[in-house]
């Protein structure tokens, strides 16, 4: 049974224009969230998180909106470039297992186009 | 500013060898944990460790070992490879804080045949 899902597997974009990638989650216990994006052959590296106890986070171009009572959560890029181009995974971690373990989803492919 | 290391980038082995995947992280995190990616799915945790001389289980441990014998380092051991365990690893650190996030390696890539 999947906790985090996204149901995207693709999204494709103009350059310049806003790209939204959603988040959906079952386990009501998660309470902290992240943003991850990943290129080929490279580890995910961290783009920006969320505590349950916001609904929104923005760090630049990047921002996340959390929806607690329908436990979804998006991740807002304003303006996209063609270096946004990657797999973007979303993740979340509940303070019960002590913030011990991340669940991640499937992923989506985000492609900006000039 | 190394970060997290893996080693080796790409490894194939036979079913039944063993092998250790290497973990080095150089930023004295005491939380660290390994993860593999298998096409199409996220990443799945196999196991993590709080500190020296401290692991437990993740999501999908069964085939692996782990030890945790200083900070710096967390080797992954597949002790009888099999087929199944054809993926992408990747190793992570962050620090105790709950809220720091997770750094990741470049990620090491097994084929079994």
């Amino acid at each position: 049974d999947q906790q985090v899902k996204q149901n995207s597997p693709s999204l494709s974009v103009q350059e310049g224009r806003i790209s939204i990638l959603n988040c959906d989650y079952t386990n009501s216990m998660f309470d902290y969230f992240l943003w991850y994006k990943k290129y080929p052959a490279e580890g995910p590296t961290f783009l920006i998180s969320i505590s349950s106890i916001k609904d929104k986070n923005e760090d630049g171009r990047f921002t996340v909106f959390l929806n607690k009572s329908a436990k979804h959560l998006s991740l807002h890029i304003v303006p996209s470039q063609p270096g946004d181009s990657a797999v973007y995974f979303c993740a979340a971690s509940a303070r019960n297992s002590g913030y011990s373990t991340l669940t991640f989803g499937k992923g989506t492919m985000l492609l900006v186009s000039p | 500013n190394a970060g997290v290391t893996q080693t080796p980038k790409f490894q194939v082995l036979k079913t039944g060898q063993s092998m250790t995947l290497q973990c080095a992280q150089d930023m004295n995190h005491e939380y660290m944990s390994w993860y593999r990616q298998d096409p199409g799915m996220g990443l799945r945790l196999i196991h993590y460790s709080v500190g020296a001389g401290i692991t437990d289980q993740g999501e999908v441990p069964n085939g692996y070992n782990v030890s945790r014998s200083t900070t710096e380092d967390f080797p992954l051991r597949l002790l009888s490879a099999a087929p199944s365990q054809t993926s992408v690893y990747f190793c992570a650190s962050r620090g105790l804080n709950s809220n720091q996030p997770q750094h990741f390696g470049d990620g090491t890539r097994l084929s079994i045949l």
